[in-house]
């Protein structure tokens, strides 16, 4: 059974600032299915990267997404005050854990 | 737009079966290319998905819970809808109806979500 890791479990940095969020797989998996959400608090997820890369309409170009294999990256590449926010990956039907991204 | 809406009843008792429905609005659920998810978030915690349902009606269920869901579709009324059986305190969370895009099931649209309290 694949595990989907995250790392760190809170990032706590400045608006401004890049953010990079890893995941890792307990196994090898395609890329194809590899993807990144962003969420609020009592709001629903938000579909930011499918395809380990392509980001999803209306998905702002200072968010990234790369990797293959078992390691994966969501980078912010500066900090806006709305990217503060808990953020996930997903292989298929699989979540990891979750990286809170958090104001310091 | 799509727009997907859970409706149900948010207190349930142990034991007792949890029934949501997920109204689908701006599209078909019928429309090749989707699977019909349902993902549950307990309070605090992380994303679980519980399984999901194509327009063809073949299912997916979470090995976890699978003896105890039952996602189905109603193709007349463009709603598809979950039963969880034999329910305890540890089902207790955000019920969030999706639609995922096939075959990466990456999700593309949520409902705003259904918090269900399992408790007598």
């Amino acid at each position: 059974e694949i595990v989907l890791t995250q790392s760190p479990g809170t990032l706590s940095l400045s608006p401004g600032e890049r953010a990079t969020l890893s995941c890792r797989a307990s196994q090898s998996v395609s890329s194809s299915y590899l993807a990144w959400y962003q969420q609020k608090p009592g709001q629903a997820p938000r579909l930011l990267i499918y395809g380990a890369s392509s980001r999803a309409t209306g998905i702002p170009d200072r968010f990234s997404g790369s990797g293959s294999g078992t390691d994966f990256t969501l980078t912010i590449s500066r900090l806006e005050p709305e990217d503060f926010a808990v953020y996930y990956c997903q292989q298929y039907v699989l979540f990891g854990g979750g990286t809170k991204v958090e104001i310091k | 737009q799509l727009q997907l809406q859970e409706s149900g009843s948010g207190l349930v008792k142990p034991s007792q079966t949890l029934s949501l429905t997920c109204a689908v609005s701006g599209g078909s659920i019928s429309s090749g290319g989707y699977s019909w998810s349902w993902i549950r978030q307990p309070p605090g915690k992380g994303l679980e998905w519980i399984g999901y349902i194509y327009h063809s009606g073949s299912t997916y269920y979470n090995p976890s819970l699978k003896s105890r869901v039952t996602i189905s579709v109603d193709r007349s009324k463009n709603q598809f809808s979950l039963k969880l059986s034999s329910v305890t305190a540890a089902d207790t969370a955000v019920y969030y109806c999706a639609r995922g895009v096939v075959p990466a099931a990456a999700i593309d649209y949520w409902g705003q979500g259904t918090l269900v309290t399992v408790s007598s």
